[in-house]
């Protein structure tokens, strides 16, 4: 029953620090993206991946380095964290039918 | 840039009451979806709409996507307080399944 899941569920960071949020998808689904979410503007694309072994990159880019280690598992990383990066971070995964299917989310704030 | 455009952007309103509400874009997608989010969860898929004047009815919501696919509308009849929850439109360009989310409708229902 566990679908998406992202971990760790809260972060706070200083500016500079590294870290990676973590996804894994036990739905055997192709495609995998990377969202954030900031009040008043809704949920945007930071990378995606079709299928394993591809990455592409979404609206909002900048900042961020994915890795889509195996087809169940899709990472992101922020090699030094800036306040604009504070945010809310949504894992999802789709397969054939483009219904995405989401995890509860990363709280992250960087201070 | 394609943009989704939602309003109301809040919405406060009596148990019972009907609401309705906005996705608009001055550009066309193949598909829409709409997604209900609660807090500290994931956005989740309620329906998705393909053709021209579709119409969707899950129980007391009806879904409804434009003519020329650039809108499309969430009308819920006596609205209860367990439909609370920020709502979502998301569009897709073409058959890649990269969304473009609006920034969402908050919606209450007082008891």
């Amino acid at each position: 029953n566990a679908g998406v899941t992202q971990t760790p569920k809260f972060q706070v960071l200083k500016t500079g620090q590294s870290m990676t949020l973590q996804c894994a998808q036990d739905m055997n689904h192709n495609s995998m993206y990377w969202y954030r979410q900031d009040p008043g503007m809704g949920l945007r694309l930071i990378y995606y991946s079709a299928s394993e072994g591809t990455t592409d990159k979404g609206e909002v880019p900048n900042g961020y380095n994915v890795s889509r280690l195996n087809k169940r598992e899709f990472s992101l990383r922020l090699e030094s964290a800036a306040p604009s990066q504070t945010s809310v971070y949504f894992c999802a995964s789709s397969g054939t039918a483009g219904k995405l299917f989401f995890g509860s989310g990363t709280q992250l704030s960087v201070l | 840039t394609q943009l989704l455009e939602q309003s109301p952007q809040f919405l406060s309103i009596q148990e019972g009451e009907n609401l309705t509400v906005y996705c608009n874009s001055s550009s066309v997608f193949s598909s829409l979806q709409w997604y209900r989010q609660e807090p500290g969860e994931g956005p989740v898929l309620l329906v998705t709409v393909v053709t021209g004047g579709e119409v969707k009815k899950l129980k007391r919501l009806t879904f409804q996507f434009g003519d020329a696919r650039k809108d499309s509308s969430l009308h819920i009849t006596a609205a209860q307080p367990g439909d609370t929850g920020l709502y979502l439109c998301a569009g897709a360009a073409d058959s890649s399944y990269k969304l473009i989310f609006g920034s969402g409708t908050r919606l209450l229902v007082r008891p």
